[in-house]
C-alpha cells in the first residue's frame, strides 16, 4: 500500500472558523489532489498540486486554498467553514512512473457545525 | 466536453458473477481505471487498461473498447466481502487527472 496519512482523521468545527487539513506521502509522488466525496457526487476534484509550490483549482475550489512546500506534504485550508462544506475529504496521489493511478489516503470526516 | 456514466446501484447473488458497466465521452484518452470502495473507507485501486481487451487479475477482470468509449469490471465467483462501491474512471491525453464516475454501488446477498 502507498504509504499516504492524513490529519486529522475526524474533525468537527463550528461555522466561521478556519480549518487545516493534512496529507503527507512517504512515496516521493510527485502529483497530490484533494478530493471531496458526498453522497450522490462522488468524487469532485478540490485543488491538485504537480509539484512543490505548483497548484491549481480543481472543480469545486470556492472556499479552499492549498499549499505544498515540501514534496512530501500537502495542506488543505477551509478559510472559513460553512456547513456545505461538511463532507469526507481524500488526499490521493500519483506518479508518472507508474500509469497515473491514483493512491487514496484514509480520509478526513469533517462536520461543521 | 468530458463525462463518464455507470450505474447507480446492483445486486447480485453470492458465488455469481457480476458485470459493471462504464461508458465514457472524450476528446483524448489515455487509460481506464477501476477502484474498489468498501463504505466509510478510501477507494483503492483496482486495475488499469489502455489497450482493448481484457485484463484478469485473480477473480476480476476488465475490460476495455476504445472505440466504443465502454469499459466493464467483471467479478466471478462473488462473495460477500465484494459488496463495496466500484468506481470507473478515465485519464485523458496529455493529463496526469483522472475524471471518476459517481460509483455503482454492489450489494451481494446470500
Amino acid at each position: 500500500d502507498a504509504g499516504i496519512t492524513q490529519s486529522p482523521r475526524h474533525k468537527v468545527t463550528e461555522t466561521g472558523t478556519p480549518v487545516t487539513l493534512r496529507c503527507h506521502q512517504t512515496e516521493n509522488h510527485r502529483y497530490m489532489y484533494w478530493y471531496r466525496q458526498d453522497p450522490g457526487h462522488g468524487l469532485r476534484l478540490i485543488h491538485y498540486s504537480y509539484g512543490v509550490k505548483d497548484t491549481d483549482k480543481g472543480e469545486v475550489s470556492d472556499g479552499y486554498s492549498v499549499s505544498r512546500s515540501k514534496t512530501e506534504d500537502f495542506l488543505l485550508t477551509l478559510e472559513s467553514a460553512t456547513s456545505s462544506q461538511t463532507s469526507v475529504y481524500f488526499c490521493a496521489i500519483s506518479d508518472p512512473s507508474g500509469h497515473y493511478e491514483q493512491y487514496f489516503g484514509p480520509g478526513t470526516r469533517l462536520t461543521v457545525t | 466536453g468530458q463525462n463518464i456514466d455507470q450505474p447507480t446501484e446492483m445486486t447480485a447473488t453470492e458465488g455469481a458473477i457480476v458485470q459493471i458497466n462504464c461508458t465514457y465521452q472524450t476528446s483524448g484518452f489515455n487509460g481506464l481505471f477501476w477502484y474498489q470502495q468498501h463504505a466509510g473507507e478510501a477507494p483503492t485501486f483496482l486495475s488499469y487498461n489502455v489497450l482493448d481487451g481484457l485484463e484478469e487479475k485473480g477473480r476480476f477482470s476488465s475490460f476495455l473498447s476504445r472505440s466504443k468509449g465502454y469499459s466493464y469490471l467483471l467479478l466471478k465467483e462473488l462473495q460477500m466481502k465484494d459488496s463495496a462501491s466500484y468506481l470507473c474512471a478515465f485519464r485523458r491525453d496529455s493529463s496526469y487527472k483522472l475524471i471518476f464516475g459517481s460509483g455503482t454501488r454492489l450489494l451481494v446477498r446470500p
